[in-house]
């Protein structure tokens, strides 16, 4: 199963600052997705990002707050932009393997996000 | 709107018993399911998959999945307090891209 890196993995910010949150896997694979998971709650999906177009937002979620780069088959970035404390949340990448869309999905150990 | 259903718990179990949690999910054409771990503080660790109707094993862990019933469940057993975690369903979408949906997963606390 591919191996899915995040970075930072935990970051306090202020109020109305952005943070790029970086996710490398080890292997190429076609499409990758990014999850909030506020505390106590599930996971609800933001986006999904494939490589060469533009990322796919789920209802909720819109470019301008949490805008997605995928350069490449191995890498997304996932941008959360003005925050503000409603913010404070786990974000998580995830990628299947290959390019197979009906392989699972593996997560990376998340991105622990606290506003100030 | 598309929904996964479990119960939140806490499913208590004895150690050694046998735990069993249940996914209800509501898109009829859904046709992959898979069974995520977290525990407190982690990210959710994929413990199975299933795409046939029927049971599959894994060790401890067996999948079972009825998509006439449009259920899905989860046995462990043996069940030990490592085991003590939040069990998350999640059913891959009929839309394009193969993006999950989550339950709101089942707290399993495993008492010695």
């Amino acid at each position: 199963s591919a191996v899915i890196s995040q970075k930072p993995s935990r970051d306090i910010c202020q109020r109305g600052t952005s943070l790029t949150i970086q996710c490398q896997v080890d292997s190429q694979v076609t499409m990758m997705f990014w999850y909030r998971q506020q505390p106590g709650q599930s996971l609800t999906l933001i986006a999904t990002a494939n490589q060469g177009s533009e990322a796919t937002y789920e209802s909720g979620f819109v470019i301008d707050k949490f805008p997605i780069s995928r350069p490449n088959l191995t890498f997304s970035t996932l941008t959360v932009s003005n925050m503000s404390p409603e913010d404070s949340s786990i974000y998580l990448c995830s990628a299947g393997q290959g390019s197979d869309s009906n392989q699972p999905q593996h997560f990376g150990d998340g991105t622990r996000l606290s506003i100030l | 709107q598309k929904e996964v259903e479990q119960n939140s718990g806490p499913l208590s179990v004895p150690e050694g018993a046998i735990a069993s949690l249940n996914c209800t999910y509501s898109d009829r054409g859904s046709q992959s399911f898979f069974w995520y771990r977290q525990y407190s503080g982690k990210s959710p660790e994929l413990i199975m998959f299933i795409y046939s109707n029927g049971d599959k094993e894994d060790g401890r862990f067996t999948a079972q999945l009825n998509k006439a019933s449009q259920y899905v469940s989860l046995l462990i057993r043996d069940s030990q307090p490592s085991d003590s975690a939040t069990y998350l369903c999640a059913v891959r979408s009929t839309d394009s891209w193969g993006k999950l949906q989550f339950g709101a997963g089942t707290q399993v606390v495993v008492t010695p």
